[in-house]
């Protein structure tokens, strides 16, 4: 399968500053990134769809001036938590979806974000 | 809407006992994709299959087997033999076609699988 990589893997932040998660597809240029939260022994949600060159799609709820999505490169998709608070705290994974109809997303390894 | 039922939220079992996942899943679409993830303790999601909604066959991989019931709108995986290894969350998801063309995946719950010694 592809590969993908987040950074950071694991990160503690004061309430109130703003994190940065950075995804990257290693195999493949995506022009399509999924970004998804996952709460403890929850499901995982989908937050947004990041278009390289183009503006993200939110879902429902997410709230995109929070949530900054940036897809500067067909490699890389970024994820900046601004202002976090503690119940920002949450598994964020991002998926890459390689072109062609219907393929599976291949998932990073995830960044546990703890806001204190 | 598209939805997907994982109604086993934890299912624990006895080492090289067989045990069966359910996900039933609601879709107006005629063509979708259905999938399964599984999701051990470190977090990272792992790929274990794809079927579109044209191809009822089962599939068998190893110990992994699954069942896919169109006139039932399910999806049920089944482990045979599990071993401790085997312990994880599974995972049911189904593709969703966006207005964007990006195909969306909506999860299940999650079932939480302890396979014990």
């Amino acid at each position: 399968g592809a590969v993908v990589s987040q950074h950071p893997s694991r990160v503690i932040c004061k309430s109130g500053t703003s994190v940065k998660i950075e995804c990257r597809s290693l195999d493949f240029q995506a022009t399509t990134m999924f970004w998804y939260r996952q709460f403890p022994k929850q499901s995982l949600m989908l937050m947004a769809t990041s278009n390289e060159g183009s503006k993200a799609t939110y879902e429902q709820g997410v709230e995109k001036d929070k949530f900054l999505i940036n897809h500067a490169s067909l490699t890389l998709s970024t994820l900046t938590v601004t202002s976090a608070h503690p119940e920002d705290s949450s598994f964020y994974i991002c998926s890459v979806r390689p072109s062609g109809v219907f393929r599976e997303q291949f998932f990073g390894p995830g960044t546990r974000l703890t806001v204190l | 809407a598209q939805k997907v039922t994982q109604a086993q939220t934890e299912i624990s079992v006895v080492e090289k006992e067989d045990v069966t996942l359910d996900c039933v899943y609601e879709t107006r679409d005629t063509t979708y994709y259905l999938f399964w993830y599984k999701q051990p303790p470190s977090g990272e999601l792992v790929f274990l299959i794809r079927r579109n909604s044209f191809d009822e066959q089962n599939e068998i991989s190893g110990r992994y087997s699954w069942n896919f019931q169109k006139s039932t709108s399910s999806f049920n995986f089944t482990i045979t033999a599990s071993q401790v290894v085997d312990s994880a969350v599974y995972f049911c998801a189904l593709s969703e076609l966006s207005l964007q063309g990006a195909q969306k995946l909506v999860f299940g719950q999650g079932t939480r699988l302890t396979i014990n010694p």
